[in-house]
């Protein structure tokens, strides 16, 4: 099976734009979750989508959104882009095995906001 | 915050030793992963141990959970240059939506 892909793999963006990123999961993977790497931060978690739906959201501003579409690839947004948000944005489909989720994780998209 | 705090924050080993990093955590869980990342790419998933499970092996790979204490650690045994990346435990919660990271242990092994 192909892996999980995320494009594009690096953007340069200025303050005050906005960005979109796009996954797309492993075939057959329903869930995708979205996490933000940073130096001063590390991982955080920024929200996950099933079926279309959004079913659990971290603890970032209303700039950070996101949706899924019906073949499970998803998009993010960021809004009104500023300098903390230059960042590693992984993406990352699940497979559920039971009750036990072991997450693959993409190449992530590398964003500098200047 | 972060669910799981790693330690040491780095390692640095010659090919051949065994490498050890631990992770502390703070609630329950329903399982814990292991990732390795080279160099600011993606997150390899290494391994997967359940809450119910105290051991577990995958090749050169040994981790263990103890959910009493709220630790785990993960062993790389007979470490290689290759396996020079930082590592991180992932606490998955009791929801299984969503995975909170530790800081991470930058391991170097020197050949």
């Amino acid at each position: 099976k192909a892996g999980v892909t995320q494009t594009p793999r690096y953007l340069i963006k200025t303050r005050g734009q906005q960005v979109t990123l796009s996954c797309s999961p492993i075939s057959g993977h329903r869930s995708v979750s979205w996490y933000q790497q940073t130096p001063g931060q590390g991982l955080q978690f920024l929200f996950e989508y099933f079926s279309e739906t959004q079913r659990n959201k971290g603890n970032f501003p209303g700039r950070f959104s996101g949706r899924q579409f019906s073949n499970s690839r998803s998009e993010m947004n960021v809004s009104t882009l500023e300098l903390g948000d230059s960042a590693l944005y992984l993406c990352a489909s699940k497979r559920t095995s039971g009750n036990y989720n072991e997450q693959f994780f993409g190449p992530g998209t590398r964003l500098t906001v200047l | 915050s972060q669910q799981g705090e790693e330690d040491p924050q780095a390692l640095s080993i010659q090919e051949g030793e065994n490498a050890t990093m631990n992770c502390s955590y703070k609630t329950s869980i329903n399982n814990l992963q292991w990732y390795r990342q080279n160099s600011g790419r993606g997150l390899v998933h290494l391994i997967l141990i359940r809450s119910n499970e105290r051991e577990k092996h995958s090749g050169r790979l040994r981790v263990t959970l103890d959910t009493s204490k709220k630790s785990s650690s993960l062993l790389i045994t007979a470490s290689r240059a290759a396996d020079t990346a930082s590592y991180f435990c992932a606490c998955d919660n009791n929801a299984g939506n969503m995975l909170t990271f530790g800081g991470g242990t930058r391991l170097m092994v020197k050949p």
